[in-house]
């Protein structure tokens, strides 16, 4: 169980143009997803927490209005990056919150790697 | 905000030997301490984690220990094989009651090499 997934798992874009990163929460549901950013050979960075049904809560350093973020329902957050430029190429990754066997812990999706040009 | 210090950068042992990595963390209100694995484009893995009303945690070949007076805690893999070869990430978080928790703040990762 907690299985967490993302589409694109890679995507190429020309700079300028916008780019949307799916995840979905396949055999549970999440009120509360977490989208991270990940440069090579660097650690993951929190960029936002989202949350079902209201704003998204974003980190200190992280612009709103560039990276756009829709929780639309229980299983689905939306992560777009918009007016992409080559600095925003990085590995974005969506994790999702699930309790099991009386824990609540963080799932982690496959990851997205994104290519701007 | 939460700061997560993580040393060593890159960790190297033969076979067999035992592995330590040491994490700090700054935020006296984090209480969640998982630890992941990650292999070179893929998604982190959680191995063991721990919650600061416990000191130490063991599966298997993984321990992890928390000293909640120093705010540092720390990996141990006992009798490494190859398949560890990996890059191992801390991370701390607030967990309220309820269960629910913050986003994770990482350290910056060990890259761990296991020499045959």
């Amino acid at each position: 169980g907690a299985v967490v997934s993302q589409h694109p798992s890679w995507v190429i874009c020309k700079s300028g143009t916008s780019v949307k990163i799916e995840c979905r929460s396949l055999d549970f549901q999440a009120t509360t997803m977490f989208w991270y950013r990940q440069f090579p050979k660097q650690s993951l960075m929190l960029m936002a927490t989202s949350n079902e049904g209201s704003k998204a809560t974003y980190e200190q350093g992280v612009e709103k209005d560039k990276f756009l973020i829709n929780h639309a329902s229980l299983t689905l957050s939306t992560l777009t990056v918009t007016s992409a430029h080559p600095e925003d190429s990085s590995f974005y990754i969506c994790s999702a919150r699930a309790r099991l066997a009386g824990a609540y812990e963080q799932y982690f999706g496959p990851g997205t790697r994104l290519t701007v040009t | 905000g939460e700061n997560v210090e993580q040393h060593p950068s890159t960790l190297s042992v033969q076979e067999g030997d035992s592995a330590v990595i040491k994490c700090t963390y700054s935020d006296s209100a984090s209480n969640y301490f998982p630890w992941y694995k990650q292999e070179l484009g893929k998604r982190p893995q959680l191995i063991i984690d721990i919650r600061s009303n416990v000191g130490e945690k063991k599966d298997q070949r993984i321990a992890v220990t928390l000293n909640k007076t120093a705010k540092h805690f720390s990996l141990h893999i006992t009798e490494t094989q190859p398949e560890d070869s990996a890059v191992y990430f801390c991370a701390a978080s607030i967990r309220n009651s309820g269960g629910g928790a913050d986003g994770l703040t990482f350290g910056k990762g060990t890259h761990l090499i296991i020499q045959p």
